[in-house]
This record gives C-alpha cells, structure tokens and sequence, in this order.
C-alpha cells in the first residue's frame, strides 16, 4: 500500500510565479491535511479537504493561496504571485476517518524555494 | 502565548542515556495526542499516541496529565538512530481535525 505521495519534491519559483503542489492521500483516505513548515519552525496547518470539499480553511494565508480536492485526481495547493516568505516545506497528510484519534500520515513533502 | 510549548533543546546525551522531553498545551478540550518524529528534511512519523493511563512501547514511555495540561517522552537505552526532532503534537478536536504540532525537541545522541 503506497504511502501518501507528494510531487514535486523540490520547487523552485522567482518572485510572481506560481506554484502547484500536488498530494495523493493513501489509498482509502479520503480526509487530506496541507500544513507548512517554515524554515527552523513547527508545522503549522493550513487546510483540511474531503473530496469535493474544503472542511477547514482556517489556517491559509488570506490571500494568494488556495486549496482543492476533486472528485478525481490528487488534491492541489495553489500559491499565486509566490514570494521570498513562501519559501518552505509543504507537508499533505491523509487520514481514512475524522476520528479524533486516527492517525494522519504524511507525506515526503514539497520544498518550495522562491528566488 | 504557544498553543503547544517544548524545549527546543538539543538534548545531547550518550548512548545508552536516559532522556525525557516533556511538553505543555494550552488548549483544556484538547482531545487526542502523540509524539511524532522529525528527521532532518523529512516528514513527521508518528512515534506514539499518549493516553492518560501512560502507554510504553519498547525503550519509549509516553504520559498524559490532563490536569496540568502536561505531556511527556521518555527514552530508555539511547541509540544512536534515536537522533531526531521530536515533536509534540495535539488534535484539539472539532470539525478540523487538525493536528497542532510543538516546535520540536532536538537530540543528539552521541557514541
């Protein structure tokens, strides 16, 4: 059973580009988590996705991001207009119920880099 | 005020130590909670969850005290591979289901 998949691995974007991260849950997930991490600091979440559906938006930037899980295919955080502050680890977790206690597996994560 | 507070440390300890990280959160409904592991430009892996009763696996004991809102990691018989970032990490419940992660601790275990 693959694990949760993340592609690109590594991004590199110059200022007012846009970046696409792309993250495929486990199989039979269909709860996706994107959290970032900054360099030298924790994670931090930013959405939470069911199909079709953003549950959780409460940690996404205002502005410039957004996030979608459709029907079919992986889900997408989308960052517009990328600035040099963009610059950090993506992280896509997935979980199979919204149980409080079930486990979120994550991915290998995405390394942007905004030059 | 952080939401989940650790010692970032590093911690360095000899082989075969006995280490412990302990954690706080702020959040009282909290409801679920794990130690995780970071390794160094990896992704998080869930170590353990904690349970009030105090839970072990193998060399790592994990407590929860609700009351003191008070997490806490003990690592018998330090390995070398047990050099990472550990990272405390809370579900607050709701319809999130979000995880709030600590910043980390960092050991370093030394031969």
């Amino acid at each position: 059973n693959a694990g949760v998949m993340q592609n690109p691995r590594h991004l590199v974007r110059r200022r007012g580009q846009e970046a696409r991260l792309r993250c495929s849950p486990m199989k039979g997930h269909s709860h996706v988590y994107w959290y970032r991490q900054l360099p030298e600091e924790g994670l931090k979440f930013m959405v939470y996705l069911q199909k079709e559906n953003i549950i959780d938006e409460s940690g996404m930037p205002k502005e410039r991001f957004s996030a979608e899980f459709p029907k079919e295919g992986p889900s997408i955080l989308r960052i517009q207009q990328v600035v040099r502050g963009d610059s950090a680890a993506y992280f896509c977790a997935s979980s199979p119920t919204i149980s409080d206690y079930e486990t979120q597996y994550f991915g290998p994560g995405t390394r942007l880099l905004v030059l | 005020r952080k939401e989940v507070e650790q010692d970032p440390g590093p911690f360095n300890v000899p082989e075969g130590a006995t280490v412990a990280f302990n954690c706080t959160y702020s959040n009282s409904a909290s409801q679920s909670f794990f130690w995780y592991r970071q390794d160094c430009r990896k992704e998080p892996k869930l170590l353990m969850s904690v349970y009030s009763s105090g839970n072990e696996d193998g060399r790592f004991t994990a407590q929860l005290n609700r009351a003191s809102q008070y997490i806490s990691l003990l690592i018998r018989d330090s390995k070398l591979s047990d050099s990472a970032t550990y990272l405390c990490v809370v579900n607050e419940g709701g319809a999130g289901n979000m995880l709030t992660f600590g910043g980390g601790t960092r050991l370093m275990v030394k031969p």
